[in-house]
Parts: structure tokens; C-alpha cells; sequence
């Protein structure tokens, strides 16, 4: 079945140093979103990517999505304590019917 | 109402208990789903609701699991014989059927844990 992996499973950083996450799924993607979970939280939306290569921007923020629709990332430059938190990318399918989630990286940003 | 509501928030049942939980999705988000999801783990899909039918329910773990939403608004996840391994947060989410960006809005969770 499908299976959408996701790595580092943690990464600690320093405040202003820059932090990346890596998606690879085993088959490819009609679309692939990404939603960030704060401590206690629940997770929310932040980017959906449909087109192969697409790279979009949120501030701080820069997502892709690579040639063969297979693996995506998301890059946050200069990080800040209001980073913190869980990062996770979700394949879905073309109907919209499943959204496969990683299992997410635990981003901690040490003032 | 605002958000995907959930209820309850918190559940501690013995082994071998019958649980409930509820969902109110967004008003007018024709999709329901519920995942769940355990401690340092990513959202484990279970079932997936399109209107009043469950489109997909190829994540329910065994029979013990059922859900319903028979008005197409609220659903219930029912959870009989429950087991401890069955403790973890719930979480409802919801989406618009039709255009919109296709994002999911998640409740807040009902964490359930089994004694």
C-alpha cells in the first residue's frame, strides 16, 4: 500500500539556523500537502503542491515538490521559537479520498 | 459552528468497554474523516465519509471499529470491546467536497485511554 516516509524524525536547532524536512513516498502523487502540529495541537494546513517541480513560497517557508511527484520538502530559513513544532506531509490521492501522512518531524528551536 | 468540533476531549474507559465519540464537521464540509494517531506517529487514516455513506473504510483497524454519520453532518466513531492498544488521540478532520484548495481541517482530538 501506499507509504509516505519522512525525515529526520527529529531536528534541534538554534534560533536564525535553518531546518529542512525531507517526504518520499513510494508511489507517485496526484497532489502532497503539508500541515504543522504545535505541542498539544492538532494539525493544521499550510501548503498544498499539485504540479511536478512546483515550488512554492509562505514567508519564511519554501516548499517543493520533485519531478516524479515521489518526494517533497520544506525548508524554513532562519528559524524562530514560533517554529516549534511537528511538520507533516500527507500524499493524497487524486479524489482526494486518502490523505497518506508521514510520520513527521519534530522541530525544536532552541532560543 | 467555527471549527470541527469533538467530544469528548478526554476518555479513560476500562478494558473491555464501549466508547463513543463525536464529530461536528464545519458546516457544509460534505467530507469526513477520521484518523488516529499515537504518540510521535503521523495521522493513521481509518474511514472516510462523503455525505451520509463511508466512501472508504479501509482503515478500521478490525469489526470492533464502526462509524456512522447518518444525516451527512455529525459523525460517531463507536469503539466496542475496547482493548489498550486502542489508547490515542482521535482526530476528526473534515474538507469542503467541492473546489476549495482541498485542505483538511482537523479537530481538536479525543484522546482515549484504555485502561
Amino acid at each position: 500500500g501506499q507509504q509516505v516516509m519522512q525525515i529526520p524524525q527529529y531536528q534541534h536547532v538554534q534560533e536564525g539556523e535553518d531546518f529542512t524536512t525531507y517526504c518520499n513516498s513510494s508511489t507517485t502523487l496526484s497532489n502532497i500537502q503539508w500541515y504543522k502540529q504545535r505541542p498539544g495541537g492538532h494539525p493544521v494546513f499550510l501548503i498544498q503542491l499539485v504540479k511536478s517541480g512546483e515550488v512554492k513560497k509562505q514567508k519564511r517557508l519554501t516548499f517543493q515538490f520533485g519531478e516524479a511527484k515521489k518526494n517533497s520538502s520544506l525548508h524554513i530559513t532562519a528559524t524562530q521559537t514560533t517554529d516549534v513544532g511537528t511538520y507533516f506531509c500527507a500524499g493524497v490521492s487524486s479524489n482526494f479520498n486518502k490523505f497518506y501522512f508521514g510520520s513527521g518531524t519534530k522541530l525544536n528551536v532552541k532560543p | 459552528g467555527a471549527g470541527v468540533s469533538q467530544t469528548p476531549s478526554n476518555k479513560v474507559t476500562e478494558k473491555g468497554k464501549y466508547v463513543e465519540l463525536r464529530c461536528d464537521p464545519i458546516s457544509g464540509h460534505t467530507a469526513l474523516y477520521w484518523y488516529r494517531q499515537s504518540l510521535g506517529q503521523g495521522p493513521e487514516f481509518l474511514i472516510y465519509f462523503q455525505g451520509t455513506g463511508a466512501a472508504d473504510d479501509s482503515g478500521l483497524p478490525n469489526d470492533r471499529f464502526f462509524a456512522v454519520r447518518p444525516e451527512g453532518s455529525v459523525s460517531t466513531l463507536k469503539i466496542q470491546r475496547t482493548e489498550r492498544g486502542d489508547s490515542a488521540v482521535y482526530l476528526c478532520a473534515s474538507r469542503q467536497g467541492t473546489g476549495g484548495t482541498g485542505e483538511l481541517f482537523f479537530g481538536e482530538g479525543s484522546r482515549l485511554t484504555v485502561l
